[in-house]
C-alpha cells in the first residue's frame, strides 16, 4: 500500500520569506499523481498544486513550486514570499493512476506565517 | 455552482445513537469517496463508490455504512456512534485526478 509521510509537524516562516514543506512517499507504482492541499481554519480542503509523476517538469502555480524527485520519491513545496494568508495545514496526497479512488494522504505540517 | 454540499457542519451524537452525514454532487462525478480527518493522521479513505449502485471499503471502514443509489448523492451512516468516531468527515467527488471536497463535518460523539 502506498504510504506518504510528512516529517514536519509545524512550520513557521516570517512574512515575505521561503518556506519549504518536505514529503515523500512510498510506492511500486509507476504512474501517478501528487497533490498538495491547503487547508485553512475554515477546513476547507483546497488544491495547491498537482504533479503528474510521467512528467519531469516540476509543477508550479503563482508563488507555489515543487520539487520533484521522482528516484527519491520526495515531493516538496516550496511558497515563496510567504503571505499570512498561507497560514493552514498543508497536506501532501498520493493518487494512484490505476485507481483514482486511492488518495494516500500525509499527516500534515501546521505552518504559521509570522508578521 | 454548488460542486460538494456536505450537511450538517457540526453534531453532536450520543454513544450508541445514529445518524446519516449527507453529501451531494452536482458535477456528474462518478466517483464519490468518504474520509475522516484526525489529528496527526491526515485524511483517511472510509468507503468509496465509483458509479450509482457500487461501493467499496477504504482504509478505514468499520462502524460505517454506505449506499449509492443516485449519482448525485452518497451518503455516510453511523448505525451506533461510538467515541472513537469523534473526526472531521469530508465527502468527495473525483473526475480522474481532479478531486473536490465538501467542507466537512465535524462529529463529536460523547
Amino acid at each position: 500500500a502506498q504510504t506518504v509521510t510528512q516529517s514536519q509537524p509545524e512550520m513557521s516562516v516570517q512574512e515575505a520569506e521561503t518556506v519549504t514543506l518536505s514529503c515523500t512517499y512510498d510506492t511500486s507504482e509507476s504512474n501517478y499523481y501528487l497533490f498538495w492541499y491547503k487547508q485553512p481554519p475554515s477546513r476547507q480542503m483546497i488544491l495547491v498544486i498537482r504533479q503528474e509523476a510521467y512528467k519531469q517538469q516540476n509543477a508550479t502555480e503563482n508563488r507555489f513550486s515543487v520539487n520533484f524527485q521522482k528516484a527519491a520519491k520526495s515531493f516538496s513545496l516550496k511558497i515563496s514570499d510567504s503571505q499570512l494568508g498561507d497560514t493552514a495545514m498543508y497536506f501532501c496526497a498520493f493518487m494512484s493512476a490505476t485507481d483514482n479512488n486511492d488518495m494516500r494522504f500525509g499527516a500534515g505540517t501546521r505552518l504559521t506565517v509570522k508578521p | 455552482n454548488a460542486g460538494v454540499t456536505q450537511t450538517p457542519k457540526f453534531q453532536v451524537l450520543k454513544t450508541g445513537q445514529s445518524m446519516t452525514l449527507q453529501c451531494a454532487q452536482d458535477m456528474n462525478h462518478e466517483y464519490m469517496s468518504w474520509y475522516r480527518q484526525d489529528p496527526g493522521m491526515g485524511l483517511r479513505l472510509i468507503h468509496y463508490s465509483v458509479g450509482a449502485g457500487i461501493t467499496d471499503q477504504g482504509e478505514v471502514p468499520n462502524g460505517y455504512n454506505v449506499s449509492r443509489s443516485t449519482t448525485e448523492d452518497f451518503p455516510l451512516r453511523l448505525l451506533s456512534a461510538a467515541p472513537s468516531q469523534t473526526s472531521v468527515y469530508f465527502c468527495a467527488s473525483s473526475r480522474g485526478s481532479r478531486a473536490f471536497f465538501g467542507q466537512g463535518t465535524r462529529l463529536t460523539v460523547v
